[in-house]
C-alpha cells in the first residue's frame, strides 16, 4: 500500500498568511494526487485534483504543486473561512490512501 | 445538480449486519465509478472500497480492512449504490460517505454525500 505522510498535523497562522501543507507519498503516484477541505460535522469537499487543478468555484488562493511523491497545497493568503482540515489522497493505485490530515486554525 | 443522499445507518451490536444505500441522481450513474469513504470519531478519512463505472464491468474494489466483509453494489434502475456490512466491530464505527468518481477528471472524487452514521457497539 502506498503510505501518505501529511505535515504538519495542525497549524495556527493570521489572516493573510502564507500558508503550505505538504504531503509525501511513499512511492511515485506520478500526478494522482487531490485535496479535500472538510469543515467541522460536513462532509468533505474537493479543492484541488491531478495535483494542481483547481475545483471550480475555490478561490484562486488556493493551489497545489508537486509531482512524483512530494506534494503541496499552498493558500497563499489565509481567510477566516478557510478554517478546516485539509488531506491529501492518493489516486494511483488500491487502495486509495488519504494523509492524516491538516487542522488548520486561525489565530 | 448532481445529488448524493446516504441512508442505512445505525446502532448495531458487533457481528450483525447493516447495509447502507447512496441514492444518487443527476448524472447517469453507469458512468461513474462509485466509492466509498468512511470516518471514525474524530479521525482522519479512510477508503472502503470502490464500485466501478459500466465500462469496467461493475468491478469492485475493497480495503484490506473490510475485505471479506463488506460488499458494494449497485442498482441502477434505481440509481443506487450500496454497502453491505457483514460481521461487524466495534472498530467499523463511522460516518461512511458515498463519493462519484469523475473519468473526465483524473478519476477524481468530484462529489461526496452528507454521510451516514454507523455505531457498533454492544
Amino acid at each position: 500500500d502506498i503510505q501518505m505522510t501529511q505535515s504538519p498535523s495542525s497549524l495556527s497562522a493570521s489572516v493573510g498568511d502564507r500558508v503550505t501543507i505538504t504531503c509525501r507519498a511513499s512511492q511515485d503516484i506520478r500526478n494522482d494526487l487531490d485535496w479535500h477541505q472538510q469543515k467541522p460535522g460536513k462532509a468533505p469537499k474537493r479543492l484541488i485534483y491531478a495535483t494542481s487543478t483547481l475545483q471550480s468555484g475555490v478561490p484562486s488562493r488556493f493551489s497545489g504543486s508537486g509531482s512524483g511523491t512530494d506534494f503541496t497545497l499552498t493558500i497563499s493568503s489565509l481567510q477566516p473561512e478557510d478554517s478546516a482540515t485539509y488531506y491529501c489522497l492518493q489516486r494511483n493505485s488500491y487502495p486509495l490512501t488519504f494523509g492524516g490530515g491538516t487542522k488548520v486554525e486561525i489565530k | 445538480e448532481v445529488q448524493l443522499v446516504e441512508s442505512g445507518g445505525g446502532l448495531v451490536q458487533p457481528g450483525e449486519s447493516l447495509r447502507l444505500s447512496c441514492a444518487a441522481s443527476g448524472f447517469t450513474f453507469s458512468d461513474h465509478s462509485m466509492d466509498w469513504v468512511r470516518q471514525a470519531p474524530g479521525k482522519g478519512l479512510e477508503w472502503v472500497g470502490r464500485s466501478k463505472q459500466k465500462a469496467e464491468s461493475y468491478t469492485t474494489e475493497y480495503a484490506a480492512s473490510v475485505k471479506g466483509r463488506f460488499t458494494t453494489s449497485r442498482d441502477g434502475s434505481k440509481n443506487s449504490l450500496y454497502l453491505q456490512m457483514n460481521s461487524l466491530k466495534t472498530e467499523d464505527t463511522a460516518v461512511y460517505y458515498c463519493a462519484r468518481v469523475n473519468p473526465s477528471e483524473n478519476y477524481s472524487f468530484d462529489y461526496w454525500g452528507q454521510g451516514t452514521l454507523v455505531t457498533v457497539s454492544s
